[in-house]
């Protein structure tokens, strides 16, 4: 089946640094990815769309160059939350769309807590 | 009025009993409908997806769309312990395009 990774699987920083969310398509290649924000107890709240080769699009109220995102390659893309602040905690989530397009396939998620 | 309607629960069932879980939507642009189970502090897990309306099947697990009433179903035969967790119906209007979830049922299996 069509696997998709997370790296890194937890993370902890200090405010005010920046973190960088790897999420990979292991087995397919991923012309669309997509990222979500989860918080306990609620459903996935998506915050951007990428397409590879060319910016992201960002859901209304997400900001843009808060959680930078670059789509590079068809088997990666990244999530990038600057000068995080401990609301930025939560658990992301990435998925991955196929060629064909026809659903989704998600990663394991990262949980950051921004101390 | 959310486009997506799923009953949140918690639905606890013993164990072997027949799971039905259910959504209504209320966007006829949808043509993809998936299945997704979340474990706690997990990310989602693709479980079936279908195309417009009927049924399908995998394993002990059945989907079945009805486009003309705007109902998703997902039926769990033989419930087993491990299958407690959250399911969340989604939808999508086109190939490749964002995902309209559910709020998700909590489903809970017990022995």
């Amino acid at each position: 089946g069509a696997v998709v990774s997370q790296h890194p699987s937890r993370v902890i920083c200090k405010s005010g640094t920046s973190v960088k969310i790897e999420c990979r398509s292991l087995d397919f290649q991923a012309t669309t990815m997509f990222w979500y924000r989860q918080f306990p107890k609620q459903s996935l709240m998506l915050m951007a769309t990428s397409n590879e080769g060319s910016k992201a699009t960002y859901e209304q109220g997400v900001e843009k160059d808060k959680f930078l995102i670059n789509h590079a390659s068809l088997t990666l893309s990244t999530l990038t939350v600057t000068s995080a602040h401990p609301e930025d905690s939560s658990f992301y989530i990435c998925s991955a769309s196929n060629r064909v397009g026809e659903t989704q396939y998600f990663g394991p998620g990262t949980r950051l807590l921004v101390l | 009025q959310k486009e997506v309607e799923q009953d949140p629960g918690p639905l606890s069932v013993p164990e072997g009993a027949i799971v039905s879980l259910n959504c209504t939507y209320s966007n006829s642009a949808f043509q993809y409908f998936m299945w997704y189970r979340q474990y706690s502090r997990k990310g989602p897990e693709l479980l079936m997806y279908t195309y417009s309306s009927g049924n399908k099947e995998d394993g002990r697990f059945t989907a079945q769309v009805d486009k003309s009433s705007k109902y998703i179903s997902l039926f769990i035969r033989d419930s087993q312990p491990s299958d407690s967790a959250t399911y969340l119906c989604a939808s999508q209007t086109g190939t490749a395009s964002k995902l309209t979830f559910g709020t998700g049922t909590r489903l809970q299996v017990t022995l």
